[in-house]
């Protein structure tokens, strides 16, 4: 079974600090999708990452995908209120391109006070 | 449409009823999802069309749970006999091809009381 597990599952921090979300798996995956999902809505695609070791940055978004494809990290830097939400990576099935049939990890919850 | 749509967004049913749940999804996407987020959870995957047939519903938990797209457009989940245990928001993705980008909707959320 794939399995993709998060941490931290809750993360409450001020505003201007760093942080950094985990997803990890002992399985081996194609590709790895990062979400943010807001309360009441769907998940809203933030990148994909396909190539071990692979580095993308989106403004003060950080995203790497471990040299195997078994894991990957999000990194905030000076985070904002605006950045609260529910971030999610998932990732597409062993052997398969399909990038919308996933396997989601169980979401990082963050909040960013003002 | 501009998005995936999902109606309604809200349900509330009594156990032991059945209820359907749409998903309009962004015209010409021919590749469809279903998934079910719990509370507290990420998504998980239920069933994917593409155009009109079933291409994978190895996600679906038992045979309560059914999905048609007919006419390869508009989908709907059905579900039989729910249980308190269905309760959950659940989100219907499209895209184009089944390699490139899966938007999805924003859920219906339903409750089995």
């Amino acid at each position: 079974t794939q399995l993709l597990e998060q941490s931290p599952q809750f993360l409450s921090i001020q505003e201007g600090e760093n942080l950094t979300v985990y997803c990890n798996s002992s399985s081996v995956f194609s590709s790895l999708q990062w979400y943010r999902q807001e309360p009441g809505e769907g998940p809203v695609l933030l990148v994909t990452v396909v190539t071990g070791g692979e580095v993308k940055k989106l403004k003060r978004l950080t995203f790497q995908f471990g040299d195997a494809r078994k894991d990957s990290s999000l990194h905030i830097t000076a985070a904002q209120p605006g950045d609260t939400g529910l971030y999610l990576c998932a990732g597409a099935w062993v052997g398969s391109s399909n990038t919308g049939k996933l396997i989601f990890g169980q979401g990082t919850t963050l909040q960013v006070k003002p | 449409g501009a998005g995936v749509s999902q109606t309604p967004s809200n349900k509330v049913t009594e156990k032991g009823k059945y209820v359907e749940l749409r998903c309009d999804p962004i015209s010409g996407h021919t590749a469809l999802y279903w998934y079910r987020q719990s509370l507290g959870q990420g998504p998980e995957f239920l069933i994917y069309f593409q155009g009109t047939g079933a291409a994978d519903d190895s996600g679906l938990p038992n045979d309560r749970f059914f999905a048609v797209r007919p006419e390869g457009s508009v989908s709907t989940l059905k579900i039989q006999r729910t249980e308190r245990g269905d309760s959950a928001v659940y989100l219907c993705a499209s895209s184009s091809q089944t390699n490139t980008e899966a938007f999805f909707g924003q859920g219906t959320r339903l409750t089995v009381v």
